[in-house]
């Protein structure tokens, strides 16, 4: 079946060390978003890909940041976490962008020690 | 930004029993969605209503639309024990391709 798929879905890290969330899709879709969500809260765009296009939220912390290699794959870097960054991180995919519902993956819950 | 405001923020109700939640935003859209969001997992998508549309229904679902009072509302029929979940609504800007999520509302249905 057509999907996202993001690993791993538990991930622990230590405070300011570097760590990579991968996310990948067979639905072949040009766009790709990444979003934080914390507990209870709406998820949050951090920011997304048109083809190769990247496109950052003002307000995303500099400490984030992201590569797209390909069209199927698409990978979260966080430089140095910090406690405020555990959260769930979901991927989402859609054709085209306007008007199109979004494919989310699983997401990775990511917990900063 | 922070968009949508969804209420109630919280839900419960009995297997059979209708369940309605609404949302309310605050700029001109192109379209409304609503996701379905189990604990601990991804979201779903259950069904996106246009600018220019006023109601639309999906099996059990039925979604309204107004624009004169930016809001809308989801109504989830005969609701069973697998609809517990959270329900957020997100709205697609004009002359953007990005959704901004509301604060959702968390629903749970009793057996």
């Amino acid at each position: 079946d057509a999907m996202v798929i993001q690993n791993p879905r538990y991930q622990v890290t230590q405070f300011g060390k570097p760590v990579t969330l991968s996310c990948s899709q067979t639905l072949n879709h040009n766009v790709m978003y990444w979003y934080q969500q914390k507990s209870s809260q709406a998820p949050k765009l951090l920011f997304h890909y048109y083809d190769k296009d990247f496109n950052n939220e003002a307000d995303t912390p500099d400490n984030f940041q992201s590569r797209r290699p390909n069209t199927s794959f698409c990978f979260l870097d966080i430089r140095s976490p910090g406690l405020g960054d555990a959260a769930m991180y979901l991927c989402a995919t859609s054709t085209d962008g306007g008007g199109q519902p979004q494919h989310f993956g699983d997401g990775t819950r990511l917990s900063i020690l | 930004s922070q968009q949508g405001e969804e209420d109630p923020q919280a839900l419960s109700i009995q297997e059979g029993e209708n369940a309605t939640m609404n949302c309310s935003y605050k700029t001109s859209i192109n379209n409304l969605q609503w996701y379905r969001q189990n604990s601990g997992r991804g979201l779903v998508h259950l069904i996106l209503i246009r600018s220019n549309e006023r109601e639309k229904h999906s099996g059990r679902l039925r979604v309204t639309l107004d624009t004169s009072k930016k809001s809308s509302s989801l109504l989830i029929t005969a609701s069973r024990a697998a609809d517990t979940a959270s329900y957020f609504c997100a709205t697609e800007g004009v002359n953007t391709d990005k959704l901004i999520f509301g604060t959702g509302t968390r629903l749970q249905v009793f057996p």
